[in-house]
């Protein structure tokens, strides 16, 4: 069954660790995408991957880091300079085509202690 | 700067109503739209699109209208089920951009469908 898979689903950060997000996918998809929720707000794009080895800075991407070193693997990392990640993060990906919708997965609710 | 704004933060319909949830823009060259539903702690689910050349796309229960004059788009349920309870997104996607497949996101609309 092709989906996207996030874990892990609930993750706790301690003040100035760095920690990193989960996401497979098993679509045969070229791009994937990592997207952040907060409370009342849409979703803001803070990276995005259009094939292997390759990844662009989205809308907020401060604190961020990712890669992509196997097209089914787009791993989010969220560093100690991220001064608020608290937050929904979500990944999701689709052909990298135009006009193409994207499929999510089921994200991780990331908390600081 | 938010390209892609949905004015209502909430709207309560009765069951077997008409939904009707709005979404406005402001790039111009936004081209391919889309609208995904969300339940709580789960991954947005894609709904429905609609091209930039179309201003009208059907699918069951949900249509989606394009009105490109006004950069305007809004998304029908007919008739609203209480399982459509949920959070709606609006997107748009320049595709005649750099970076295929790449999408703004509205700030979201709470549908509640009373039984």
């Amino acid at each position: 069954d092709g989906g996207i898979t996030q874990s892990p689903k609930y993750l706790f950060r301690k003040e100035g660790q760095n920690v990193t997000l989960s996401c497979e996918q098993n679509l045969n998809h070229d791009a994937m995408y990592w997207y952040r929720q907060d409370p009342g707000q849409g979703l803001r794009l803070i990276y995005y991957s259009q094939i292997v080895n390759d990844f662009q800075k989205g809308d907020i991407a401060e604190g961020y880091s990712v890669s992509r070193e196997k097209k089914e693997s787009f791993p989010l990392t969220v560093t100690s300079a991220q001064k608020n990640p608290t937050a929904f993060y979500l990944c999701a990906s689709n052909e990298g085509y135009s006009n193409q919708p994207q499929h999510f997965g089921d994200g991780t609710r990331l908390s600081i202690l | 700067d938010q390209q892609v704004k949905q004015n209502s933060p909430s709207l309560s319909v009765q069951e077997g109503r008409i939904s009707i949830l709005n979404c406005d823009y402001t790039n111009s060259m936004f081209d391919y739209f889309l609208w995904y539903k969300k339940y709580p702690a789960e991954g947005p689910t894609f709904l429905i699109s609609i091209s930039s050349i179309k201003d009208k796309n059907e699918d069951g229960r949900f249509t989606v209208f394009l009105n490109k004059s006004a950069k305007h788009l809004s998304l029908h349920i007919v008739p609203s089920q209480p399982g459509d309870s949920a959070v709606y997104f609006c997107a748009a996607e320049d595709a005649g951009g750099t970076s295929y497949g790449k999408l703004t996101f509205g700030q979201g609309t709470i549908l509640t469908v009373h039984p």
